[in-house]
């Protein structure tokens, strides 16, 4: 079945660590593929998206993505955490075979510890 | 900076009531979506809205719900005799174009509680 997968649950870093949230797809079609964050009480914003051309695309707030199409992964990494990026973290994929829609991963839980 | 807005942020209402979640997309933008996300579960796809038509929906979206465009600004989902397990954050998103073209701008949900 088509799906995306996110396969830490939770995530813990210390502040001024480095940080990678793993996605992965199963999808056969070209995907467009997203980032979302949601801090608590608070709605999806959108980090960055991958549309085509490079591959490492870059987001807000200081976070980068990498579009990997032999590993059917897009994982979102952020080279020095800070206190304030502890959120949820949604990955999700759009593709033409899915239609004009996006299915998440089920997130990642993003805890920063100083 | 244009932003999805959701009205009311919390809901609480009986079972079998009907409720109408409130959103206004951003003003140019052409696609509406309902998503929503029942505590601990994934976000899920209901519905999507163009051209004053629903364009795509899920098995969630039977026919306990409805969605409208009452007027230029408004985006609305309608849910016909609640049941406990419709209790769920529902968000309002849109798009200027398709999801495989453009991004979806999220609102900050509604937190529906049917008790």
């Amino acid at each position: 079945a088509q799906s995306v997968t996110q396969p830490d649950i939770h995530i813990t870093v210390s502040e001024g660590a480095s940080l990678e949230l793993r996605c992965n797809y199963s999808y056969g079609a070209t995907p467009y593929l997203f980032w979302y964050v949601q801090s608590p009480g608070q709605g999806l914003q959108l980090l960055l998206k991958y549309f085509s051309g490079d591959t490492l695309v870059q987001g807000i707030k200081g976070f980068e993505a990498e579009f990997k199409r032999s590993q059917s992964s897009f994982n979102l990494r952020k080279p020095s955490v800070h206190w304030s990026d502890a959120a949820e973290y949604f990955c999700a994929v759009a593709t033409m075979e899915y239609g004009n829609k996006l299915v998440f991963g089920a997130g990642t839980i993003l805890r920063v510890k100083s | 900076e244009p932003e999805v807005t959701q009205t009311p942020s919390h809901q609480v209402t009986q079972m079998g009531q009907e409720v109408i979640l409130r959103c206004v997309p951003i003003s140019n933008h052409l696609y509406f979506y309902w998503y929503r996300q029942i505590l601990g579960q994934k976000v899920e796809f209901l519905v999507s809205f163009y051209n004053n038509e629903i364009s795509e929906k899920s098995e969630i979206f039977d026919d306990q719900f409805s969605v409208e465009r009452p007027d230029g600004s408004n985006f609305t989902l309608k849910i016909r005799s609640t049941k406990l397990e419709d209790s769920a954050m529902y968000f309002c998103a849109s798009s200027y174009q398709g999801l495989l073209n453009t991004e979806a701008f999220f609102g900050q949900g509604t937190r529906l509680t049917v008790v």
